[in-house]
């Protein structure tokens, strides 16, 4: 079956680097998304990555390993306003998205 | 603005009332998408549209049902609400649906049935 697992929930300092793994298994692969989602809102898009090796965009990257079936999304200098929900979602060969449950980051001053 | 709207915000309802959702988009945007979020589990695709005139079901399509009669509107009807139907409910639209396709959520729509 398919399957994309995360952690539940990360607490982190703020100023401070986290990582937030993501594992995947999908029918066929057409890439990794990951969306972040403060609490009441609507998810919003982060990172795409189809090839493997690291993307940066600013305060965010994002890593792809097709062959480990594995992603993380790494955050740096971290600001209260990460706190949020980070979701990782594979699409498979039918362009389908499989979303993860989430990843909780909790940030503390 | 451009972006989705969808509405109601929020609504309580009693089991067996029927029930639409309503989303509209201004970025002509090909596929339309309707998503339940449950607490502990990932996003959970309903129906999706790829194209204005097509629909089809996806993870958990029993006792919903759309339609898209034009490209901007995709409404999400629940026919006899049963109180497993409540979730919150997103809408998601992208350019086309396939590849690296970005999903532009709204804001979510929060069902309660009793």
């Amino acid at each position: 079956g398919q399957n994309i697992d995360q952690p539940t929930e990360m607490t982190a300092t703020e100023g401070a680097i986290v990582q937030i793994n993501c594992t995947y298994q999908t029918s066929g692969f057409n890439g990794l998304f990951w969306y972040q989602q403060h609490a009441g809102e609507a998810p919003t898009f982060l990172s795409y990555n189809v090839l493997d090796g690291l993307e940066e965009k600013g305060r965010f990257s994002s890593f792809l390993s097709r062959s480990k079936g594995y992603s993380y999304l790494l955050l740096k200098e971290l600001q209260m306003k990460d706190s949020a929900s980070y979701l990782c979602a594979g699409m498979d060969s039918n362009y389908q998205l499989i979303w993860g449950a989430g990843t909780k980051l909790i940030i503390k001053p | 603005i451009a972006g989705i709207t969808q509405a109601p915000t929020s609504q309580i309802l009693a089991a067996g009332r029927r029930m639409t959702l309503r989303c509209t988009q201004d970025m002509r945007h090909n596929a339309m998408y309707w998503y339940r979020q449950d607490l502990g589990l990932g996003l959970r695709l309903i129906h999706y549209s790829n194209t204005a005139g097509t629909t089809g079901k996806g993870e958990v399509p029993d006792g919903y049902s759309v339609s898209r009669a034009n490209t901007d509107d995709f409404p999400l009807t629940l026919a006899s609400a049963v109180p497993s139907q409540t979730s919150v409910y997103f809408c998601a639209s992208s350019e086309g649906h396939s590849g690296a396709n970005v999903l532009t959520f709204g804001a979510g729509s929060r069902l309660t049935v009793l």
